[in-house]
């Protein structure tokens, strides 16, 4: 899920196994949603996006999920690899032009040998 | 394609100096943002840019301006620096609602 302090939440997994990662967005009206990963020291990534007209996509090891009737999103990593280990985030757009894409705070995914 | 690059990767102030980030894009896109990223704090968007010679405000505009003189160039100036810029400052840029991102500048204000 997301966090509100200043100590993002954290999902620590085995090597190899799935990793789903979760995020509550806020707006009913948004129409599109990107996750992104972000790797110690770098920029944001994009990783999957999805439009509201769909409850599923999938990508290479990963599968972003919606369920729009509890506003929540989901990032599933098959077989997590040691060069998963990121903060991965949600943004959603929600209208209004370029400016309204709005991000989570993420999660920090920690991958044990 | 280099996609999106950011001039300089660090940079340490005094209180009061001035800098300004450069900010290039390889890609061709029309729109250009800056955010600054805090520790457990999402991306807040600093201003943005959606055409060239066009900038707008965005959350957290004041103690920031901005210049967009050509397509592929997003400028992010400081003109007196105060320790609450001290961030990890991103650039990115989108021609539709997915937004690619810089590396980073990462400023510390003394």
């Amino acid at each position: 899920g997301e966090s509100v302090g200043l100590h993002l939440p954290t999902l620590s997994v085995q090597e190899g196994d799935n990793s789903i990662i979760n995020c509550a967005y806020s707006n009913s009206a948004s129409d599109y949603f990107i996750w992104y990963k972000q790797e110690s020291g770098k920029g944001p990534q994009f990783i999957i996006d999805i439009r509201s007209n769909m409850d599923k996509r999938q990508g290479q090891r990963v599968t972003v999920l919606l369920n729009k009737t509890v506003k929540h999103l989901s990032l599933q990593i098959a077989a997590t690899q040691p060069g998963d280990s990121a903060v991965y985030f949600c943004a959603e757009y929600s209208g209004g032009g370029a400016d309204g894409l709005t991000f989570g705070k993420g999660t920090h995914l920690i991958i044990q040998p | 394609n280099a996609g999106v690059t950011q001039t300089p990767k660090f940079r340490v102030l005094k209180t009061g100096q001035s800098m300004t980030l450069l900010c290039a894009q390889d890609m061709n896109h029309e729109y250009m943002y800056w955010y600054r990223q805090d520790p457990g704090m999402g991306l807040r968007l600093i201003h943005y840019s959606v055409g060239e010679g066009t900038t707008a405000k965005g959350e957290v505009p004041d103690g920031y301006n901005v210049s967009r003189l050509k397509k592929q160039n997003f400028l992010l100036g400081l003109e007196s620096a105060a320790p609450s810029q001290t961030s990890v400052y991103f650039c990115a840029s989108s021609w539709g609602y997915a937004q690619y991102f810089g590396p980073g500048t990462r400023l510390t204000v003394t």
